[in-house]
């Protein structure tokens, strides 16, 4: 059972403009959202976080945002770079996890010149 | 900066063999994790470990064994290697942080280590 899921592998958009990455989840248990980007050869690096009490988090051109009542969360990119191609993984934890994270399958993006 | 290396970045090995991946991170995280990752499966848990010695198995467990001797180093083992086992293997580690009553420990990833069973 995937509790959480990126329904879309890949996502392909133009230099500058809004990526909108999105990510679902079942287990209403989760508490706190990561995300997390990797480029081909190299291991995934955190990108940015939410808790559950907030519904938006902002970090320079990343953004995410939360909707607990929809169990969905989303990463917007503006504006997008050709350097932010690459495969971004949604995890999430629940508070007594033990800090173990249940990440999605990943979407992967392309962003053309 | 967080430093988490791991001992090969391309294994080749035969089915059967006994195979050894080492990860070492050089930050005193309490937290350490092995992952594999798999075209069109994402990451999945192998096994973490929160302290020296204490280990947990993750959703994949199964051929697969850790060992926790010192802090920093966190050993992945394969008793005996098989084909299904070709996959890309990643270790991470986090502190232990507790925010507003949250756990907001960031895993930080190794560069992975490519292994291929023949």
């Amino acid at each position: 059972d995937q509790q959480v899921k990126q329904n879309s592998p890949s996502l392909s958009v133009q230099e500058g403009r809004i990526s909108i990455l999105n990510c679902d989840y079942t287990n209403s248990m989760f508490d706190y959202f990561l995300w997390y980007k990797k480029y081909p050869a190299e291991g995934p690096t955190f990108l940015i976080s939410i808790s559950s009490i907030k519904d938006k988090n902002e970090d320079g051109r990343f953004t995410v945002f939360l909707n607990k009542s929809a169990k969905h969360l989303s990463l917007h990119i503006v504006p997008s770079q050709p350097g932010d191609s690459a495969v971004y993984f949604c995890a999430a934890r629940t508070y007594s996890s033990n800090y173990k994270l249940t990440f999605g399958k990943g979407t992967l993006l392309t962003v053309n010149p | 900066d967080v430093k988490v290396t791991q001992s090969s970045r391309y294994l080749v090995k035969r089915t059967g063999e006994k195979v050894f991946l080492e990860c070492v991170q050089d930050m005193d995280h309490e937290n350490m994790f092995w992952y594999r990752q798999d075209p069109g499966l994402g990451l999945r848990l192998i096994y973490f470990s929160y302290d020296v010695k204490m280990k947990e198995k993750g959703d994949i467990p199964e051929g697969y064994s850790v060992s926790r001797e010192k802090k920093e180093r966190f050993s992945l083992i394969l008793e005996s290697a098989s084909t299904n086992q070709t996959s890309m293997y990643l270790c991470a580690s986090s502190p232990n942080l507790r925010t507003s009553g949250f756990f907001t420990d960031t895993q930080y990833f190794g560069p992975g280590t490519r292994l291929t069973v023949l």
